[in-house]
């Protein structure tokens, strides 16, 4: 059974400092991984999308790496602002047959300005 | 662009009514997804659809169902609510299970 893991849970830094997030998961069977970030109580926005296939992708300050034979994923955010403050939540797509997509349970970010 | 549309965006119903939330996805999106978020947790896989057909199903209750219409749009109904069912509940679409998927902003449902 497929499992993802967030660590940490929660993570503070002060405004201006590079972080990096990080996601596990157990099954290197997947078809993607994906970096969603939620602001309480509002909708899951989509960062990044990582094939099976690719090693990284890059958005802007964001950068997401993705090892599958070992199930690690990163997120680094570059300069952090306080706009950046967040909830963000690794996903992974099961290539097994489970048509579904299985998140961890997130790290809460936030920047001290 | 388009986005997934979800609908109501707020509902307040009663212990033991009924519920329906629906789901627009995104144009030529096939598939759809249907998750619940309670308060601090993260998103609970409900149910899944593609081509109008059940394609997975997870912890969905018996009280729950859903089903995907010929213009791809789904709808979840819940009946006789309990007060454990408020939570936030969201759809998302994609193209296929390779592409990205598109969360629509949900619709906060609350059981009194």
């Amino acid at each position: 059974k497929q499992e993802v893991t967030q660590i940490p849970a929660a993570l503070s830094v002060p405004e201006g400092e590079n972080l990096v997030l990080n996601c596990s998961f157990t099954d290197s069977a997947i078809y993607n991984l994906q970096w969603f970030r939620q602001d309480p109580g509002k909708g899951l926005t989509s960062l990044l999308l990582i094939q099976s296939s690719q090693r990284e992708q890059t958005s802007g300050r964001l950068n997401a790496s993705l090892d599958k034979s070992s199930g690690r994923s990163t997120l680094y955010i570059a300069a952090s602002q306080p706009g950046d403050s967040a909830t963000y939540l690794c996903a992974v797509r099961p290539s097994t047959g489970d048509d579904k997509i299985i998140f961890g349970k997130g790290t809460r970010l936030h920047i001290l300005p | 662009a388009a986005g997934v549309i979800q609908s109501p965006r707020h509902l307040i119903k009663e212990k033991r009514e009924t519920a329906t939330l629906k789901c627009y996805p995104i144009p030529r999106h096939d598939t759809v997804y249907w998750y619940q978020q309670g308060p601090g947790q993260d998103p609970q896989f409900l149910i899944s659809f593609y081509e109008k057909m059940q394609s997975d199903k997870g912890s969905i209750p018996d009280r729950f169902s859903a089903q995907q219409f010929s213009d791809y749009h789904s709808e979840l109904n819940m009946s006789s609510l309990e007060l454990g069912d408020s939570a936030l509940y969201f759809c998302a679409s994609s193209r296929d299970t390779h592409t990205e998927a598109f969360f629509g902003q949900g619709t906060r449902l609350t059981v009194v």
